[in-house]
């Protein structure tokens, strides 16, 4: 059993459409990253957290440490966020280990 | 600044040979994971290398080593390659391991 778990797997929405992500984990973390790939490979970090909450532009992700459990949510979402998006935990210094990812498909 | 520099970025080999992945990271930046990617398995941790020494290393068979150099640039070389080795390989820099991660772009690697 995955120690990360993401949902939805596959999510397709329409341009403009409100969008989360959700990530839970098993055990007390050190840093939750997340993660966006793009078909061909590259990651881009878009952020890390240990607690409450980040924004970056249209992309904000929350964590709730009691919960053991995150989000990612996209406003106004475009067909250039399409990718997946991939939970990643840490647990001290431990190894990062991350979840199956989400596929997004933003239609125009 | 130049990013997280991963060479080559493809690589075909056959079975039974050995093959070795070079990671350039940000300049000043210590820490340097590496990770395989999978359609099967998704993405898994191989190694974590901060200031020459090894912090953390995943569930895979010894074939797979790594190492960092005093210059912080890492190599991880697989030994005996088998078709289920057959995958892209990430390599992830930062300042350190409890910051931001910054990957390369890969090296995919096809044995064949």
């Amino acid at each position: 059993k995955n120690e990360v778990e993401q949902s939805p797997q596959n999510l397709t929405a329409q341009e403009g459409e409100f969008i989360t992500i959700n990530c839970s984990y098993s055990v007390g973390i050190s840093a939750l990253h997340w993660l966006q790939q793009h078909p061909g490979g590259g990651i881009v970090s878009l952020f890390m957290l240990s607690s409450g909450k980040k924004k970056h532009g249209r992309l904000i992700a929350t964590i709730n440490i009691q919960e053991k459990h995150s989000s990612l949510h996209i406003t106004a979402s475009h067909p250039r966020d399409s990718a997946v998006y991939i939970c990643a935990v840490r647990v001290g210094n431990e190894k990062l280990t991350f979840g199956t990812g989400t596929r997004l498909t933003i239609i125009p | 600044k130049a990013g997280v520099t991963q060479t080559p970025r493809y690589l075909i080999k056959t079975r039974g040979q050995q093959v070795t992945l070079s990671c350039s990271p940000i300049s000043g930046h210590r820490s340097v994971s590496w990770y395989q990617q999978t359609p099967g398995q998704g993405l898994q941790f191989l190694f974590e290398y901060f200031s020459e020494t090894q912090r953390n290393k995943g569930n895979f068979p010894g074939r797979f080593s790594g190492r960092q150099f005093s210059n912080s640039r890492s190599e991880m070389n697989v030994s005996t390659l088998e078709l289920g080795d057959s995958a892209l390989y990430l390599c992830a820099s930062s300042l350190a391991d409890s910051r931001a991660l910054h990957f390369g772009n890969g090296t995919r690697l096809t044995v064949t």
